[in-house]
């Protein structure tokens, strides 16, 4: 049961260069979350996608562009990588119907480094 | 404009004895809290919530106590143990938020042996 799988873990680019990453969840949950962990800043939300075929731009989206390829992927995408997005990115998921927990499931984490 | 406070980066306790973890808010729009538990090099995992309308949940040696007045909450671990040792998160839902959760700068928690 791999729950959250983000690819890769772990990623250097040269500012200006484009990349994508890339998450896959199989606990069949509807909503998906892209997150970044700054040293002192804690989580804050890039975008997310509440269900299939939405997305919509959380704390710090700028830079950044989504796709929610079907229910299982959620990709987060660089198109032109600058320093201040040296960080780690973390992909979440979450069931919206039926709780209202608020629980999220996080994968292990995708380290980017931009020089 | 932060809406969810930790205020102290760093706590250090002895096996055994009680950790206290506190986390204030300012958005009384909050209607969810919840705490999550971070090792090294993996994400982050759900440790135990509390809902607005309640004031005290506690799962084994884990208690969040939520003060609506003083919008406070604090998370109790009794006893502590040296595989508590992790970062922790205080995060927060706005009602009709699509879930979307408001997470502090995290306590780093120390228990030595």
């Amino acid at each position: 049961n791999a729950g959250v799988t983000q690819t890769p873990k772990f990623q250097v680019l040269k500012t200006g260069q484009s990349m994508t990453l890339q998450c896959a969840q199989d606990m069949n949950h509807n909503s998906m979350y892209w997150y970044r962990q700054d040293p002192g800043m804690g989580l804050r939300l890039i975008y997310y996608s509440a269900s299939e075929g939405t997305t919509d731009k959380g704390e710090v989206p700028n830079g950044y562009n989504v796709s929610r390829l079907n229910k299982r992927e959620f990709s987060l995408r660089l198109e032109s990588a600058a320093p201040s997005q040296t960080s780690v990115y973390f992909c979440a998921s979450r069931v919206l119907a039926g709780t209202n927990t608020g629980e999220l499931f996080f994968g292990e984490g995708s380290r980017l480094t931009v020089l | 404009d932060q809406q969810v406070k930790q205020n102290s980066p760093s706590l250090s306790v002895q096996e055994g004895r009680i950790s206290i973890l506190n986390c204030d808010y300012t958005n009384s729009m909050f209607d969810y809290f919840l705490w999550y538990k971070k090792y090294p090099a993996e994400g982050p995992t759900f440790l135990i919530s509390i809902s607005s309308i309640k004031d005290k949940n506690e799962d084994g040696r884990f208690t969040v106590f939520l003060n609506k007045s003083a919008k406070h909450l604090s998370l109790h671990i009794v006893p502590s143990q040296p595989g508590d040792s992790a970062v922790y998160f205080c995060a927060a839902r706005g009602w009709g938020s699509n879930y979307k959760l408001t997470f502090g700068k995290g306590t780093l928690l120390t228990v030595n042996p």
